[in-house]
């Protein structure tokens, strides 16, 4: 049972790249959510899903885009990589209720 | 605007004594809380929650405590151990996206 698998684990882009981020779980969970990570930040929402066909946005949606084509899938889209956007990215799930399974993360360089 | 606050972004703490993390919260629709532990290069792992409706939950050496009318909840890890050296996040949860706020996390770094 591999959980929720994030894809790549690291990258480097140059500004203006686009690039995208693959969030596989096989728990068979309705909701995902991805997050960044930046020091003496925490975790912020950027955007989420509520099921399959299904996004909305969080706390800090802007510069990114998402899809929830398939239940098991939750894919991170950067049109046009920023320096602001290097974080640590997290996408996590959970079924309804209960706690967040997360992934091991994507650290993402934007130079 | 963050609505989960922790202060007191380090904790050192020697082996087997206690460790006290303390969290605050500002909003009062706020009805589900927990801790999430995260090592380096990892993603956070669920630690502990609680309900709302109680004012004490206890797994093990970990213990988190609710006090809703000052909004503030605590976590107590007795004895510490040098494997509980790491980030702590709080989080809270209000509604039925089951969306969670975190705070900014607590470094704690116990003592052989």
């Amino acid at each position: 049972n591999a959980g929720v698998t994030q894809t790549p684990k690291f990258r480097v882009l140059k500004t203006g790249q686009s690039m995208t981020l693959l969030c596989a779980q096989d728990m068979n969970h309705e909701y995902m959510y991805w997050y960044r990570q930046d020091p003496g930040m925490g975790l912020r929402l950027i955007h989420y899903s509520v099921g399959e066909g299904t996004t909305a946005k969080g706390e800090v949606p802007d510069g990114y885009n998402v899809s929830r084509l398939k239940k098991q899938n939750f894919l991170l889209g950067l049109e046009s990589a920023a320096p602001s956007q290097t974080s640590v990215y997290f996408c996590a799930s959970v079924r309804d209720g209960g706690s967040y399974t997360f992934g091991s993360g994507t650290r993402l360089t934007v130079v | 605007d963050q609505q989960v606050k922790q202060n007191s972004p380090s904790l050192s703490v020697q082996e087997g004594r206690i460790s006290i993390l303390n969290c605050d919260y500002t909003n009062s629709m706020f009805d589900y809380f927990l801790w999430y532990k995260k090592y380096p290069a990892e993603g956070p792992t669920f630690l502990i929650s609680i309900s709302s409706i109680k004012d004490k939950n206890e797994d093990g050496r970990f213990t988190v405590f609710l006090n809703k009318s000052a909004k503030h909840l605590s976590l107590h890890i007795v004895p510490s151990q040098p494997g509980d050296s790491a980030v702590y996040f709080c989080a809270a949860s209000a509604d039925g996206n089951n969306r969670l706020a975190f705070g900014k996390g607590n470094q704690v770094v116990v003592i052989p």
